[in-house]
């Protein structure tokens, strides 16, 4: 199985800040990589596929880059809004893993 | 615009099958290209990805949870389900259902139901 490890597992960051969180595959998964947001309470929210494909209405402030073993969802300018948990998930293999998430708080 | 809804008994006894189906409006579990798919996660826990399914039959699931899960599609009521039998608390989760992407193998997830909470508890 390919293992997901991201970090930080909490980020506290303020408004305006520009904020990276970086995902890491046991093994290389070209660019079969997807980043999710959740809030609590809410399912989760496709924003990047592709590694750095944006979802249709997702927030051009959300990018993404990587490819192989090393990925990264970067927010350009911390809203309000963004205060979440994000989640990598890898779907190259059998088993589309996700990573253990990362929690985003307001500093 | 899609949705999904899952339903299902919120409270299982330990040792019995878990029952899950999730009601798909706005598309259509017989689109060609798509799939189905069931996510859950433990209470203040990450997710974890159970199986999908695609609307010819042919289904995959987590290689952790593959002896005790069935999951099938009922085009004729736009609906796909969850089974997962011999329960424990470890299983107590919210379970998402949630369409996979067109064309992926195995899927992301670009759709997702809200959730529903299932507790494993006598």
């Amino acid at each position: 199985d390919i293992q997901m490890t991201q970090s930080p597992s909490t980020l506290s960051a303020s408004v305006g800040d520009r904020v990276t969180i970086t995902c890491r595959a046991s093994q290389s998964i070209s660019s079969w990589l997807a980043w999710y947001q959740q809030k609590p309470g809410k399912a989760p929210q496709l924003l990047i596929y592709k590694a750095s494909s944006l979802e249709s209405g997702v927030s051009s402030r959300f990018s993404g880059g990587g490819s192989g073993t090393e990925f990264t969802l970067t927010i350009s300018s911390l809203q309000p809004d963004d205060f979440a948990t994000y989640y990598c998930q890898q779907y190259n293999s059998y088993s589309g893993t996700f990573g253990q998430g990362t929690k985003v708080e307001i500093k | 615009q899609l949705q999904l809804q899952e339903s299902g008994s919120g409270l299982v006894k330990p040792s019995q099958t878990l029952s899950l189906t999730c009601a798909v409006s706005g598309g259509s579990v017989s689109s060609g290209g798509y799939s189905w798919g069931w996510i859950r996660q433990p209470p203040g826990k990450g997710l974890e990805w159970i199986g999908y399914i695609y609307h010819s039959g042919s289904a995959y699931y987590n290689p952790s949870l593959r002896s005790r899960i069935t999951v099938s599609v009922d085009r004729s009521k736009n609906q796909f389900s969850l089974n997962l039998n011999s329960v424990t608390a470890a299983d107590t989760a919210v379970y998402y259902c949630a369409r996979g992407a067109f064309g992926y193998k195995p899927p992301y997830f670009d759709y997702w139901g809200q959730g529903t909470l299932i507790t494993v508890s006598s």
